[in-house]
């Protein structure tokens, strides 16, 4: 089946540097790509929409200009947490799918991040 | 705008007894309605999901659901349980429709533990 590779699985890094974590489509061209993150012990929220070659769309409440997203080829979108917080130690997720209509989505295993 | 709200945050059950996680959305568009399973530390596995036609929706590892567009519910249900179903199961819902698909909107989550 259908694989998204994201990585790394964790990262530990301290206040105000940048971590990127990425997301790639192993076996499918991935048009749309998501990002969701989920807090400890609650649900996961939508971030952003990225599809190829357009700039990413964000939700409500999401900052742009901290949370960097690059979905430059069909196979790979990367998600950049500048300056890092503490607050923002969370597990992020990405989901692929292919094309337009009702196509499978297929999730990554998730980047744990732990601001220190 | 559109919720999930999943009724129960934790479900302890007996092995080989019946389980049924409970849903319910709130949307005031036309949607589709999905159940992951998450296992610690991992991303999502799809364990079914309604698009169009039956309302009784089967999937993985002996999991279904049934669709009630009146009560705007989509319990999931399994017969018998097995200890490896111990896992936290989410329900989703996003737009049918448009563009919107695969934008999800999670519920708060249940975890479904299974005891000896």
């Amino acid at each position: 089946g259908a694989v998204v590779s994201q990585h790394p699985s964790w990262v530990i890094c301290k206040s105000g540097t940048s971590v990127k974590i990425e997301c790639r489509s192993l076996d499918f061209q991935a048009t749309t790509m998501f990002w969701y993150r989920q807090f400890p012990k609650q649900s996961l929220m939508l971030m952003a929409t990225s599809n190829e070659g357009s700039k990413a769309t964000y939700e409500q409440g999401v900052e742009k200009d901290k949370f960097l997203i690059n979905h430059a080829s069909l196979t790979l979108s990367t998600l950049t947490v500048t300056s890092a917080h503490p607050e923002d130690s969370s597990f992020y997720i990405c989901s692929a799918r292919m094309g337009q209509g009702r196509t499978p989505l297929h999730f990554g295993n998730g980047t744990r991040l732990t601001v220190t | 705008a559109q919720s999930v709200t999943q009724l129960d945050s934790q479900v302890p059950v007996f092995e080989e007894a019946p389980v049924e996680l409970r849903c319910n959305y709130s949307s005031s568009v036309s949607v589709y309605l999905f159940w992951y399973v998450q296992y610690p530390n991992q991303g999502l596995q799809l364990l079914l999901k309604y698009l169009s036609g039956s309302t009784l929706v089967k999937g993985i590892n002996g999991f279904e659901a049934e669709f009630n567009k009146s009560q705007t519910s989509f319990h999931l249900r399994k017969p018998s349980v097995h200890i490896s179903d111990t896992a936290e199961y989410f329900c989703a819902v996003c737009n049918a429709g448009g563009t919107s698909y695969g934008k999800l909107t999670f519920g708060q989550g249940t975890i479904l533990t299974v005891h000896p």
